[in-house]
């Protein structure tokens, strides 16, 4: 099963705006609005950052939002935090009866 | 507070078997799917394998079809994983996950386990 494609890195400054892309096809991100993000840091489990699409779970921080078109989701970090620097990872409902991660993306905070 | 507790990994001989358990507490284990969720060191996550909240349904990545088997036992909170024939590429970190929401079984994943390292090496 083909992994949904991440850009293998990003990077932005302090306070900045960063988008990861995450594009699957129509048998995943863009038949479904099962699309999760998630966030590890070095040596930690991941942390569930935006479900559905684009709901925040509580606690988590109003800078991350999640969006999606066509076959492309997107996960945006806004005023980037010391702390934001980790890798990202998407995961996507495909038909039929799967779960499909992406590839990852290491965030650089610069 | 919602934990999870991995434990069963170590170093196997290839062609060897393995069962890994994840205990939970803080929720009703029995109203949520599990989810294990694999990841080779320094490489990213991938979806092993899915059981509903009842144990009835099951739902497993194509690359461990035929070679793993995800069980739960709802009396004591407690999900497996049992892996056959296992082979180098089985090498990472398992995690055990909740879903986040009652009845999605395959959707997000709201809490985590620490993770348990499988090694394959002769």
């Amino acid at each position: 099963q083909s992994a949904l494609t991440q850009p293998a890195s990003v990077s932005g400054s302090l306070g900045q705006s960063i988008t990861i892309s995450c594009t699957g096809t129509t048998s995943d991100v863009g038949g479904s609005n099962f699309v999760s993000w998630y966030q590890q840091h070095p040596g930690k489990a991941p942390k569930l950052m935006i479900y559905d699409v684009s709901n925040r779970p509580s606690g988590v921080s109003n800078r991350f939002s999640g969006s999606k078109s066509g076959n492309t989701a997107s996960l945006t970090i806004s005023g980037l935090q010391a702390e934001d620097e980790a890798d990202y990872y998407c995961l996507s409902y495909r038909t039929y009866n799967i779960l499909v991660f992406g590839g990852g993306t290491r965030l650089t905070v610069l | 507070e919602v934990q999870m507790l991995e434990s069963g990994g170590g170093l196997v001989q290839p062609g060897g078997s393995l069962r890994l358990s994840c205990a939970a507490s803080g929720f009703t284990f029995s109203d949520y799917a599990m989810t294990w969720v694999r990841q080779p060191l320094g490489k990213g996550l991938e979806w092993v394998s899915t059981i509903s909240g009842s144990g009835v349904s099951t739902y497993n990545a194509d690359s461990v079809k035929g070679r793993i088997t995800i069980s739960r036992d709802n009396s004591k909170s407690t999900l497996y994983l049992q892996v056959n024939s296992l082979r180098a590429e089985d090498t990472a970190v398992y995690y055990c996950a909740k879903a986040h929401r009652n009845g999605y079984n395959l959707a997000d994943l709201d809490s985590w386990g620490q993770g348990t390292l499988v090694t394959v090496s002769s």
